[in-house]
C-alpha cells in the first residue's frame, strides 16, 4: 500500500519563504509530483522528480531524497496567490497516490 | 491548447438515481484516468484507461461504478443506484502516456441527496 504524510496546515507571511515537507512509504515508485489545488478547482502540476536532488522552476523549486523517502517543495517569495493546497503524489507505474494536501496560507 | 473538459460541472441527484460523468482529454493524450476527491483529502485513484480499454480497474468501490472510453477519447464514468456516500468531487486526469504527466480536469462535483 501507499503511506504519504505531509502536514495539514501552514501559514506564512508573502514575500517569504515556506517549505512543505512529504514523506512517503510506498510498495512502487516512478516519481514523486508536487500539484497545487485552489479551492474548488483543479490540481495543477507544478513539479516532477524522479532522481534525488533539486529541481527549480521560477519560484517553486522541489527536492527528492529516494532513500529517506521524503520530498519537499519550496515555495519562495511568496505571494497571496499562492494560497491554495498543495498535494504531494507519488506515482507507481501510472496510478498517483496522493498525501491529504497541505493548505498554505498567505498573510499580508 | 485546450485542457482536460469535464461535464457537467455540478450534478445534483437523489439517492438511488443513475448518473453519467463526461470527460473530454487533451488532444493526443492516450492515456485517461478518473480519481475520487472528498473534501479535505487528496483524490483517489478510480481507474485508468490506456486507448479505449481499461487498463486497471481497482480503485471503483463497487459494482455500481462503471467507466467506458469506446473510441479512445471521451470516456463517460457511470454511477448506478447512487448513495449518498458518493457524494465527492470527480476528476478526470490525461497524459501522453504510460509514466507522464497528469493534467486534471476541474472536476464534476456530485452530491447525492
Amino acid at each position: 500500500g501507499q503511506n504519504i504524510d505531509q502536514p495539514t496546515e501552514m501559514t506564512a507571511t508573502e514575500g517569504a519563504i515556506v517549505q512543505i515537507n512529504c514523506t512517503y512509504q510506498t510498495s512502487g515508485f516512478n516519481g514523486l509530483f508536487w500539484y497545487q489545488q485552489h479551492a474548488g478547482e483543479a490540481p495543477t502540476f507544478l513539479s516532477y522528480n524522479v532522481l534525488d536532488g533539486l529541481e527549480e522552476k521560477g519560484r517553486f523549486s522541489s527536492f527528492l531524497s529516494r532513500s529517506k523517502g521524503y520530498s519537499y517543495l519550496l515555495l519562495k517569495e511568496l505571494q497571496m496567490k499562492d494560497s491554495a493546497s498543495y498535494l504531494c503524489a507519488v506515482l507507481k507505474d501510472y496510478k498517483l497516490s496522493f498525501g491529504a494536501g497541505t493548505t498554505v496560507t498567505v498573510r499580508a | 491548447g485546450a485542457g482536460v473538459s469535464q461535464t457537467p460541472s455540478n450534478k445534483v441527484t437523489e439517492k438511488g438515481k443513475y448518473v453519467e460523468l463526461r470527460c473530454d482529454p487533451i488532444s493526443g493524450h492516450t492515456a485517461l484516468y478518473w480519481y475520487r476527491q472528498s473534501l479535505g483529502q487528496g483524490p483517489e485513484f478510480l481507474i485508468y484507461f490506456q486507448g479505449t480499454g481499461a487498463a486497471d480497474d481497482s480503485g471503483l468501490p463497487n459494482d455500481r461504478f462503471f467507466a467506458v472510453r469506446p473510441e479512445g477519447s471521451v470516456s463517460t464514468l457511470k454511477i448506478q443506484r447512487t448513495e449518498r456516500g458518493d457524494s465527492a468531487v470527480y476528476l478526470c486526469a490525461s497524459s501522453l502516456g504510460f509514466r507522464e504527466t497528469q493534467y486534471f480536469g476541474p472536476g464534476t462535483r456530485l452530491l447525492v441527496l
